[in-house]
């Protein structure tokens, strides 16, 4: 059974810094690319970031570009994501998410982890 | 890139049948075939119901079909069950994005 754990959401105060972490199981994480998807209370999805699966190709949205960084280590079976200079919109729930393939976001969802930004 | 637009809101009786529509432009959906639906319910993770405009992934009911007419996505649910009540978003790949979601549509079984 595929199951994805987020962990590491957390209250932060505006500029600070928090890594979300995921861990994999139930399939050969090494083999899948994996997605961010975030979702702010009350509304819709966005799309965070990609990494392919041996991690060399990365994208962003632009609303978080130079802010988050993913990463992974597939002996590990972990997805990564480093979230710095927070700011009050990035409160969210943070989804990991297999790609089904590239133009498929994502086959299975973990069940997110929240991150709040406020003083 | 734009969020896609999808209605607020569709509500039909059980057993009618209901259709979600994802509008964007020609030079998104109008030039893609790399649409996904996704189902939430409250509280809980979202579920891919069809990929690729109209595939099913395995496990999914046979009644959600999805459909594509010129810049307009679409995604019928017939024989409308209790069950079905709850948020579907639509998303496009393409390869200069990569990925947008539609603005989402809440769907109420009368």
């Amino acid at each position: 059974e595929v199951q994805l754990v987020e962990s590491g959401g957390d209250l932060v105060q505006p500029g600070g810094s928090l890594r979300l972490s995921c861990a994999a199981s139930g399939f050969s994480f090494s083999l899948y690319s994996m997605n961010w998807v975030r979702q702010a209370p009350g509304k819709g999805l966005e799309w965070v970031s990609y990494i392919s699966s041996v991690g060399r190709t990365i994208y962003y949205a632009d609303s978080v570009k130079g802010r988050f960084t993913v990463s992974r280590d597939n002996d590990q079976n972990s997805l990564y994501l480093q979230i710095d200079s927070l700011r009050a919109e990035d409160t969210a729930i943070y989804y990991c998410v297999r790609v089904h393939r590239i133009e498929v976001p994502g086959d299975y969802w973990g069940q997110g982890t929240l991150v709040t930004v406020s003083s | 890139q734009s969020a896609l637009t999808q209605p607020a809101s569709v509500s039909g009786s059980p057993g009618q049948s209901i259709t979600i529509s994802c509008t964007g432009t020609s030079s998104d959906v109008g030039s893609h075939n790399s649409v996904s639906w996704y189902q939430q319910h409250p509280g809980k993770a979202p579920k891919l119901m069809i990929y690729d405009v109209s595939n099913r992934p395995s496990g999914v009911s046979n009644r959600f079909s999805g459909s594509k007419s010129g810049n307009t996505a679409s995604l019928t649910i017939s024989g409308l069950q209790a069950e079905d009540e709850a948020d579907y978003y639509c998303s496009l790949y393409t390869s200069s994005s990569p990925y947008v979601f539609g603005t989402g549509t809440k769907v109420t079984v009368l």
